[in-house]
């Protein structure tokens, strides 16, 4: 059965620091990836996918994320993060119309 | 511009009543989702739909129903059966393919009285 593994539930970092949130993900086809941001009491947003190709992925708002599929990892970086990202983030993995599996998201929480 | 509408923003269910929740979309995207979102947890599907007049229970359907007679529409009822409804409900639609990510609402946040 696949999973998504999000290691850490919050994330504490000051601003204009960089940050990683991290991704693992277990399944046995083939994957695609997407990271999704979510503000207070509002939809998910994405924020970038890996379909194939590149596995450096850049997405909005400066964020990028590496796929390594040996390690089955998909981490979120930011060099140097703002105010206004604090938010949720969550990791997902597709596998099929029906199969899209959120991990339990990590809270970032940028401090002045 | 185009987007996911779920309506109401709040919603108050009294002990023994359905409530539907709404969800229209015009970004002409064929498969639409339900999911529920309870703190600190993912997102948990209810129902999928891939197309009109069909649709698909998720990890969680017991005590919700939906329909999809049109399109852009894909309404969930939150019957008496559900136990434990107070949550945040997210409506999703995506393009028909498995590679492409999903599009959400602004959400539902549904508690008891």
């Amino acid at each position: 059965a696949q999973s998504v593994t999000q290691l850490d539930s919050q994330v504490p970092v000051f601003e204009e620091a960089p940050v990683e949130l991290r991704c693992n993900y277990s399944s046995s086809v083939s994957v695609y990836l997407f990271w999704y941001v979510q503000y207070p009491n509002q939809g998910l947003q994405l924020l970038l996918k890996y379909l194939s190709g590149s596995t450096l992925v850049k997405g909005i708002n400066g964020f990028e994320a590496e796929f390594n599929k040996s390690q089955t990892s998909f981490h979120l970086r930011k060099p140097s993060v703002h105010i206004s990202d604090t938010a949720e983030y969550f990791c997902a993995v597709r596998t099929s119309y029906d199969k899209v599996i959120f991990g339990p998201g990590t809270s970032l929480s940028v401090i002045p | 511009d185009g987007g996911i509408t779920q309506s109401p923003k709040y919603l108050f269910r009294k002990e023994g009543q359905n409530v539907t929740l709404s969800c229209e979309q015009n970004l002409n995207h064929d498969a639409m989702y339900w999911y529920r979102q309870d703190p600190g947890q993912g997102l948990r599907l209810i129902y999928y739909s891939q197309i009109v007049n069909d649709f698909q229970k998720g990890d969680i359907a017991e005590g919700y129903s939906v329909s999809r007679e049109k399109k852009e529409s894909f309404p969930l009822t939150v019957t008496s059966a559900q136990k434990n409804p107070t949550a945040f409900y997210l409506c999703a639609s995506s393009i028909g393919q498995i590679n492409q990510p999903q599009h959400f609402g602004d959400g539902t946040r549904l508690s008891i009285l």
